[in-house]
């Protein structure tokens, strides 16, 4: 069955507006995970790291203040879009590491996707 | 720096056809290689990696895939394709085998006609 979870599986929202995506890590303890985009076409581009109780580590050219992530817990890691605009509709995949489960990868969401208006 | 290129967005095969999608990359350090595979609506799930063992990666539902450094390609095979192998294919190249840092390629979506 799945290991992470990712909600909403798609959003539309208005320009302005902020959205949140939640990561879940089911039945399992990630001590880190990981922010993805995906545009059309392309490959996923990693967004930022993030580790439980602390600040995440964002890729360079990725703002920090307009994608905010928050780690609160072992099982939980959500992403805001700030003030979204239509440049920031795309797919937005999370995935998270795991210790002791094999095999030892990154186990992905099933992405979110945003569209915004 | 590494990249990763996956030459050909779509290939389409015949069920029971050799299935063969190609991966070349770049590195400046020894790689890790890996190939993800994701299903419609769900997340990507490794089917093999290379972590500089054997050259010959055995994963999944059949697949295999050969690290030729010399041609710095890792593509993905299947002898005999089924219908449920239809999905996208993602390589990926990492510098650690933890799966940190990946690198992802374009992608590739494979058809199974039958």
């Amino acid at each position: 069955g799945a290991v992470v979870s990712q909600h909403p599986s798609w959003v539309i929202c208005k320009s302005g507006t902020s959205v949140k995506i939640e990561c879940r890590s089911l039945d399992f303890q990630a001590t880190t995970m990981f922010w993805y985009r995906q545009f059309p076409k392309q490959s996923l581009m990693l967004m930022a790291t993030s580790n439980e109780g602390s600040k995440a580590t964002y890729e360079q050219g990725v703002e920090k203040d307009k994608f905010l992530i928050n780690h609160a817990s072992l099982t939980l890691s959500t992403l805001t879009v700030t003030s979204a605009h239509p440049e920031d509709s795309s797919f937005y995949i999370c995935s998270a590491r795991i210790p002791g489960l094999v095999p030892e990868t990154q186990y992905f969401g099933p992405g979110t996707r945003l569209l915004v208006l | 720096a590494q990249s990763v290129t996956q030459l050909g967005s779509h290939v389409s095969v015949s069920e029971g056809a050799l299935v063969l999608l190609r991966c070349n990359y770049s590195s400046s350090v020894p790689p890790y290689l890996f190939w993800y595979v994701q299903y419609p609506n769900q997340g990507l799930q490794l089917l093999l990696k290379y972590t500089s063992a054997a050259t010959l990666v055995k994963g999944i539902n059949g697949f295999e895939a050969e690290f030729k450094k010399s041609e710095t390609s890792f593509h993905l095979t299947k002898p005999s394709a089924h219908m449920s192998d239809a999905a996208e294919y993602f390589c990926a190249v990492s510098k650690s085998s933890n799966t940190d840092k990946l690198i992802f390629g374009t992608g590739t979506r494979l058809q199974v006609f039958p």
